[in-house]
């Protein structure tokens, strides 16, 4: 069925070091690819996205792969700040392009 | 600035009992979703619409329905509720552009217990 694996349940990282989540999805025809984060005790909130006519993006320190053969990508955070410490989710759209499906998050924590 | 709008922010409710979460957006937004949240399962699409008067199934529709009386309105309904319905949910809405979901703008969610 239509999936979003994300590999890593939890990620620390030193504070000014680079973190790496990675997802994998199903459908080779997903087009649109989300990323999320969720502060503790709060909702989600939209920090960056690719889409599958590229295969790099990149926002301030956040930086977006796209690898459509291997059916992965990948959000890198570079120089990780204290505020960077939340729960990150990927996501995906899929043939039914209306339906979003998220993979179950990863739970970054910058280390001072 | 999107606005998504839940209510209640939490709610406690009685095994057996109806319960309705309501959702109200501001953004002229085609796409709705019903999200929940459990710690370990990230987050599950319930139900969605991408239009008024038309809802579809997501991946755990049993034991929920929806319904999408406006653009503007979507509403989650636990008719039975069970123990195994308590979690945090959250509504989402997306402008959707060339038929594709475009970025979801999440609710603050509702925390919901059932006991």
């Amino acid at each position: 069925g239509e999936k979003v694996e994300q590999h890593e349940s939890t990620l620390s990282v030193r504070e000014g070091d680079s973190a790496v989540i990675n997802c994998t999805y199903t459908d080779t025809a997903s087009s649109y690819f989300p990323w999320y984060k969720q502060e503790a005790g709060k909702s989600l909130h939209f920090v960056i996205d690719i889409r599958s006519n590229v295969d790099r993006k990149q926002s301030q320190r956040l930086i977006v792969l796209l690898d459509k053969k291997a059916k992965r990508f990948s959000l890198h955070i570079t120089a990780t700040q204290p505020e960077d410490s939340a729960i990150y989710f990927c996501a995906a759209t899929y043939t039914n392009a209306y339906k979003v499906i998220f993979g179950k998050g990863t739970h970054l924590h910058v280390l001072p | 600035e999107a606005a998504v709008t839940q209510s209640p922010r939490s709610k406690v409710a009685v095994t057996g009992g109806k319960v309705t979460l309501s959702c109200h957006q501001t953004n002229n937004h085609d796409y709705m979703y019903w999200y929940r949240q459990d710690t370990g399962h990230g987050l599950r699409l319930i139900h969605y619409s991408y239009v008024a008067d038309s809802t579809e199934k997501g991946d755990i529709p049993d034991g929920y329905k929806a319904s999408r009386p406006s653009q503007e309105n979507f509403s989650l309904i636990l008719e039975l509720a069970s123990l195994s319905q308590t979690a945090v949910y959250f509504c989402a809405s997306s402008p959707g552009l060339g038929g594709v979901a475009e970025t979801l703008y999440f609710g603050s969610g509702t925390r919901l217990t059932v006991l």
